[in-house]
Formats: structure tokens, sequence, C-alpha cells
């Protein structure tokens, strides 16, 4: 079993539209959880970050962290086409800034 | 405010060679993490350094290698180079004890092994 897993995509939605990312992780003992965004032949942007359950909202990003499930979810609303990008899920375990990261999701946002 | 700076941006090596790949951290920053990201891959954790010394380590062999110096910038030796090698290189930079926003990447360099 992968530490973070994620649905490879691609997942497809148009403009205007909601797209929902998922992830899960095996670690029960994770801690923090990040979401990056990242462009074909770019280094991996911080989007949001989370580290209680519930939601969390900035801008048009909702992270959503469910523990018990150990289960996170970023959602995009009003999905523009420059949001097209693979969308990496994170963890980390402990104090130490070590990220595990997901293989991530392709999102395509379509005209 | 400088970000994290990562040189060189793009190279090329043959199988067999040695390569090092630099990285300066953000300006506060006094831990440093590499990553390799194969394409269509999330990035694997490498190693991770604070305070000159080696910190953690992910499941990389031997041939990779680094180093921490006293600003804080950061090395990173591959030696004996694979074609499984050629990937993206990332420097994360980041706080001691802090976590949450405070991780940083860089640009990365890529590395081209033929």
């Amino acid at each position: 079993q992968k530490e973070v897993e994620q649905n490879s995509g691609p997942l497809s939605v148009p403009e205007g539209a909601i797209a929902s990312l998922n992830c899960t992780y095996s670690d029960r003992g994770s801690q923090s959880f990040f979401w990056y965004r990242q462009y074909s032949g770019k280094s991996p942007e911080l989007i949001m970050f989370i580290y209680s359950n519930g939601d969390k909202e900035d801008g048009r990003f909702t992270a959503q962290l469910n523990k018990a499930s150990q289960y996170v979810s970023l959602l995009i609303r009003d999905s523009q086409p420059s949001d097209s990008a693979t969308y990496l899920c994170a963890v980390t375990t402990g104090t130490a800034s070590k990220l595990t990261f997901g293989t991530g999701t392709r999102l395509q946002v379509t005209l | 405010d400088a970000g994290v700076t990562q040189s060189p941006t793009h190279l090329i090596k043959t199988r067999g060679q040695q390569v090092t790949l630099r990285c300066s951290p953000k300006s506060g920053h006094d831990t440093v993490s590499w990553y390799q990201q194969a394409l269509g891959q999330g990035p694997q954790f490498i190693f991770q350094y604070y305070e000159e010394e080696e910190r953690q380590r992910g499941n990389f062999p031997d041939r990779f290698s680094g180093h921490q110096f006293p600003n804080y910038s950061s090395e990173l030796n591959v030696n004996a180079l694979l074609l499984g090698d050629s990937a993206l290189y990332l420097c994360a930079s980041s706080l001691r004890g802090h976590s949450g926003n405070t991780i940083y990447f860089g640009e990365g360099s890529w590395l081209t092994v033929v």
C-alpha cells in the first residue's frame, strides 16, 4: 500500500465548475497535509495546508481533512483554464518537514 | 527577499559521471531537503540537512550524498550516474520545528543522463 494515494486522472471539468481532488494516506501519525499545484516543467507551488479536521478555505480553494477516514481533499470552485495542472497531495509526520507525496492528479479545465 | 535558488537549471551528464547540484534556502530558513521527481511521479524524499548534518534519509543509495554549509546552503552529489537518475531535483527549505506554509521549493534542476 502506498503511503499517499491519489487518482492519477486526468480529471476533466468544464470551466466554472467545481473540481474535487481526493487523497488518502496510510500513516495515522500524519500531522500536516498539503496541496501543491505543479504546472508542466515547473516546481511544485504550495496552494494550501491543513492540520485540523474540517474545512479550510482560501479564495476559490477549500481543503477538507478527515483524520478518522485518513482522507484529505481539495475543492476548486469556479474552475479556470489556468487551474489545469497536476495537483500533488503531501503529508508530514512528526516535527520534521519531510514531505511524503502522492503521484498527483492531473486536472484539465475545459472551455 | 530571495526565495529558494537552485543551480544549474538544466544539465546533461553521461552514465558513470558525477554531478553536483546546489541550493540556497530562503532567507531565515535553516533546513534544506532534497527531492527527486521522475517524470509522471510525485517528488521522492532523498535527505534533509540541518545544522550541517544529515538528519533524515529516504530510500536512496549511497551514491547520493550531500552537504550543508554554515550559511545553510546545500549541495547534492550523485556519483556513478545511471540512466534512471534522470529527473527533476528539487530543493525545499524550511525552518526547523515549523510546519505548514514554511516549506518552499526552488525551481529545480533538470538532470538528464545519457
